[in-house]
């Protein structure tokens, strides 16, 4: 079965500085990888996908994630974080075969200190 | 503009008192799907459709009901609501399954009493 593990709920970083918010999956096959986010009172926004070649993605608003398969890890990335960062932030799975269905990590919110 | 638009936005209600969140797409996708987001758990699949009259279960499908008798709509019925049902409901499209880059409506926060 595919899981997702979203290390730490919480991620607090000072304006300007490295965004890093953790993602691990698991999965039997080859996997289509995204990070949603998620601002307050508002649906779920893709910020970036995996699927097959390029194993580093870029996404909108400055983010970028890395596909390791080694360390089935799909962490996302942003050099310099800006107050209007500050949202829930969801790593998600798939697989191409399936039903479709985003299996969704717990979640993780950013709050950006000025 | 394309869109994914749910409706009511907020709803309380009591146990017992049916009801239906409406969900409707703009797109022409054939896939669409309902999520229960709980806190901690992240989101979790109640049902999906793949297409006009195709529905199926997802992971938590227990005391809802889906149609889909047009592409565009995917109502999610609760017909006797319960108060374990209290979540934020988002109903989600894509072109199909297999691109799996689905489009979220803005959400639909439901309290049962």
């Amino acid at each position: 079965a595919q899981s997702v593990t979203q290390l730490g709920s919480h991620v607090s970083v000072s304006e300007g500085a490295l965004v890093l918010l953790r993602c691990n999956y698991s999965s039997s096959v080859p996997p289509y990888l995204f990070w949603y986010v998620q601002y307050p009172n508002q649906g779920l926004q893709l910020l970036l996908k995996y699927t097959t070649g390029a194993t580093l993605v870029k996404g909108i608003n400055g983010f970028e994630a890395e596909f390791k398969k080694s360390e089935t890890s799909f962490h996302l990335t942003k050099p310099s974080a800006h107050m209007s960062d500050a949202a829930e932030y969801f790593c998600a799975v798939s697989r191409s075969s399936n039903t479709g269905k985003l299996i969704f990590g717990q979640g993780t919110t950013l709050q950006v200190k000025p | 503009e394309a869109q994914v638009t749910q409706n009511p936005r907020y709803l309380i209600t009591v146990t017992g008192k049916k009801l239906t969140v409406t969900c409707s797409q703009n797109m022409n996708h054939e896939y669409m799907s309902w999520y229960r987001q709980d806190p901690g758990l992240g989101l979790r699949q109640i049902y999906y459709s793949m297409n006009v009259e195709v529905t199926d279960k997802g992971d938590v499908p227990e005391g809802y009901k889906v149609s889909r008798k047009e592409k565009r709509n995917f109502p999610l019925i609760l017909e006797s609501p319960s108060p374990n049902q209290t979540s934020l409901y988002f109903c989600a499209s894509s072109l199909s399954r297999m691109l799996n880059e689905q489009f979220f409506g803005p959400g639909t926060r439901l309290t049962v009493l």
